[in-house]
């Protein structure tokens, strides 16, 4: 079964530095997507960006970026410029290419200083 | 804009109580979630649906079950509410097979208190 790993509960940044929250995964296909969502205290959880596991081309969405290695099966969120609104749980994500369901990590507590 | 909406934020239920938790969603998605999270473990699925009258167990069904008659509507049914119950309930949508349009759209969450 396929299963996803967040290694890092909680994490603080500064202000306007750069963080990154790892992801593994574990599966035996080929064909996935990836997800980092993000849950902001009391709000919608909101997607954040997408990777196709046949692009070998990381995906970036402004200040976030990934980092995929798929022989590594990692999957790793950079964000650039942190601002205080980033300050939210982040989920990492796994769809299989025949699956509906979606497989999530449990969680990184991302904190913005300030 | 694509919306997902529960029909209540927060809700205290006694136990031994029945408990409806309703989602809608307006994107015409033939998949629609139940999801329970809680500290420390993430997301937890409880049940599916791929179309109407369709459902599908999830990880945790245990003490819920769900009734889909129409297609923007999923309900999800506590049969008598215990206190390990408490939780946040979160639904979620997402059009069927692959593409760019294959991400779940969530709801804004029901936290449900059983005392």
């Amino acid at each position: 079964a396929q299963t996803v790993t967040q290694s890092q509960p909680e994490m603080s940044v500064q202000e306007a530095e750069t963080v990154t929250l790892s992801c593994t995964y574990d599966t035996s296909e080929s064909d996935y997507y990836l997800f980092w969502y993000k849950q902001p205290p009391s709000r919608q959880m909101i997607l954040v960006i997408r990777q196709e596991a046949y692009k070998q081309q990381n995906a970036t969405e402004n200040r976030f970026s990934v980092n995929f290695q798929k022989a590594a099966k990692s999957f790793s969120l950079k964000i650039s410029d942190s601002q205080l609104g980033d300050a939210a749980m982040y989920f990492c994500a796994y769809l299989g290419n025949r699956d509906d369901k979606i497989i999530f990590g449990k969680g990184t507590r991302l904190h913005i200083l300030p | 804009d694509v919306k997902v909406t529960q029909s209540s934020r927060y809700l205290v239920k006694r136990t031994g109580e029945k408990v409806f938790l309703e989602c809608v969603q307006d994107m015409d998605h033939e998949n629609m979630f139940w999801y329970r999270q809680d500290p420390g473990l993430g997301l937890r699925l409880i049940y599916f649906s791929y179309d109407v009258k369709m459902k599908e167990k999830g990880d945790i069904p245990e003490g819920y079950s769900v009734s889909r008659e129409k297609k923007e509507r999923f309900s999800l049914i506590l049969e008598s509410a215990s206190t390990n119950q408490t939780s946040m309930y979160l639904c979620a949508s997402s059009p069927p097979g692959q593409g760019d349009h294959n991400e779940q759209f969530f709801g804004p969450g029901t936290r449900l208190t059983v005392l």
